[in-house]
């Protein structure tokens, strides 16, 4: 089944300790992107990536890096999670630009 | 900078009635454009997009959305709502001659079904 699949899907973790939310598609896709989403706010880019190894910044991406060192993985690493980057947070990837993304199922991030 | 407005935040219709969610977008050129449903717990499922061609384009589960290019507006229509048309909205734009990859999001409207 052609699918994005994030893991994990909820995590509670504390202010400062470093964590990385995975991502993968098995559709060999060019595109991938990384989307906060919170109450009122809609849906935020956080970094997108057009390829292996070409990333670049979206709306919203202080205190998140990522990687693209194969073509379906794209990891979202927060080095020092704050209270501020509670939220729920969506992978998706698309083959072209006109073609819209298939998003994943979302990570839910509370961060105490 | 490219944006998306929604004016519409919460959307109330019987069960039957027709629908239209408004999206209106900001840029210098004709964007990517798309709308998204999202339903409760749910990711994000494409319903239709357009970029160039016929101005009225079809989707899945029975939308259409007609882009108007003079007034800057890309509005999801459906003729008859079903109760499992219930959920959030988004329309979406990716600019079409640079920064490919980027796309911007409105807010979002939620559609509440009455029976």
């Amino acid at each position: 089944e052609a699918q994005v699949t994030q893991n994990p899907r909820y995590l509670i973790t504390v202010t400062g300790k470093k964590l990385t939310v995975t991502c993968s598609q098995n559709m060999n896709h060019e595109y991938m992107s990384w989307y906060r989403q919170d109450p009122g706010l809609g849906l935020r880019q956080i970094y997108y990536s057009m390829n292996v190894e070409v990333t670049d910044k979206g709306d919203v991406p202080e205190g998140y890096k990522v990687s693209r060192k194969e073509k379906r993985n794209f990891p979202l690493i927060l080095e020092s999670p704050s209270p501020n980057q509670t939220s729920l947070y969506f992978c998706a990837s698309s083959s072209d630009r006109d073609y819209g993304y298939t998003f994943g199922s979302g990570t839910r991030l509370t961060v105490v | 900078a490219q944006s998306v407005t929604q004016p519409d935040i919460h959307i109330t219709v019987s069960e039957g009635a027709s629908l239209e969610l408004r999206c209106n977008y900001s840029y210098g050129a004709t964007p990517y454009l798309f709308w998204y449903v999202q339903s409760p717990g749910q990711g994000l499922q494409l319903l239709l997009k357009y970029f160039s061609g016929d101005t009225l384009v079809q989707g899945i589960k029975g939308f259409e959305a007609e882009f108007k290019r003079s007034q800057s507006s890309f509005n999801l229509r459906k003729p008859s709502v079903h109760w499992s048309d219930a959920a959030e909205y988004f329309c979406a734009v990716d600019p079409y001659n640079t920064n490919a990859g980027k796309s911007t999001f409105g807010d979002g409207t939620t559609l509440t079904v009455k029976p």
